[in-house]
């Protein structure tokens, strides 16, 4: 089966600029998360969908971060605009379904340098 | 709330040495623990879990962790380590919930880098 697939890889931007980033997850998977994994830290939960419904967006710093699932597929995290500490590497995770222990399948993220 | 802590940062062994990665959960409820194994520039992958049952489990290339609750530890371990075993390794808890399920959401520890020298 196709894995998660996330792009940019890479994106380098200037503080005060948007960025965005997209992910598909693997066919059939209902749920899909989004972290933030900043050098020398585990990743950090930011916002977890089921569907297109948001079910914990409890970390999201939605003065500046923002996501959506509006098809219950593909989803966009979006920084506008960009600080110098957004810089980490943005993964996407997902699973068939949070009530069935189904494991967590991890996109390779997409590495965001703010400059 | 949970929280992870994996006691070493770094680990340097030499290749066919054993091998401990430590971790430690605090949780007020009950949870579900996990390893996750991430190689340079990919993504994490799931290299163990545990639910319920035998506090003792193993992976497809000979890692085991052991769950023990009353230390509310669960220390990754091998007994002879090689060079592609090399990555960082990431502990982390999902809150368990009624009928076996959890939220699924992952609260990982901070990693530790496994380097394995020839």
């Amino acid at each position: 089966e196709a894995g998660v697939a996330q792009s940019p890889r890479y994106k380098i931007i200037e503080k005060r600029q948007s960025v965005a980033f997209w992910c598909n997850p693997i066919s059939g998977h209902a749920t899909l998360y989004w972290y933030q994994q900043i050098l020398g830290q585990g990743p950090k939960l930011l916002i977890q969908f089921q569907n297109n419904g948001v079910v914990d967006d409890s970390q999201l710093p939605k003065d500046r971060f923002s996501a959506e699932r509006l098809k219950g597929v593909d989803s966009t995290l979006k920084i506008q605009p960009a600080k110098l500490e957004d810089s980490a590497v943005y993964l996407c995770a997902s699973s068939l379904d949070p009530g069935s222990n189904s494991p967590l399948h991890f996109g390779n993220g997409t590495r965001l340098t703010v400059t | 709330a949970q929280s992870v802590t994996q006691l070493d940062s770094q680990v340097p062994v030499f290749e066919e040495a054993p091998v401990e990665l430590r971790c430690n959960y605090s949780s007020s409820v009950s949870v579900y623990l996990f390893w996750y194994v991430q190689y340079p520039n990919q993504g994490l992958q799931l290299l163990l879990k545990y639910l319920s049952g035998s506090t003792l489990v193993e992976s497809i290339n000979g890692f085991e962790a052991e769950f023990n609750k009353s230390q509310t530890s669960f220390h990754l371990r091998k007994p002879s380590v090689h060079i592609s075993d090399t990555a960082e390794y990431f502990c982390a808890v999902s809150v368990a919930i009624a009928g076996g399920t959890s939220y699924g959401k992952l609260t990982f520890g901070q990693g530790t880098i496994l380097t394995v020298h020839p």
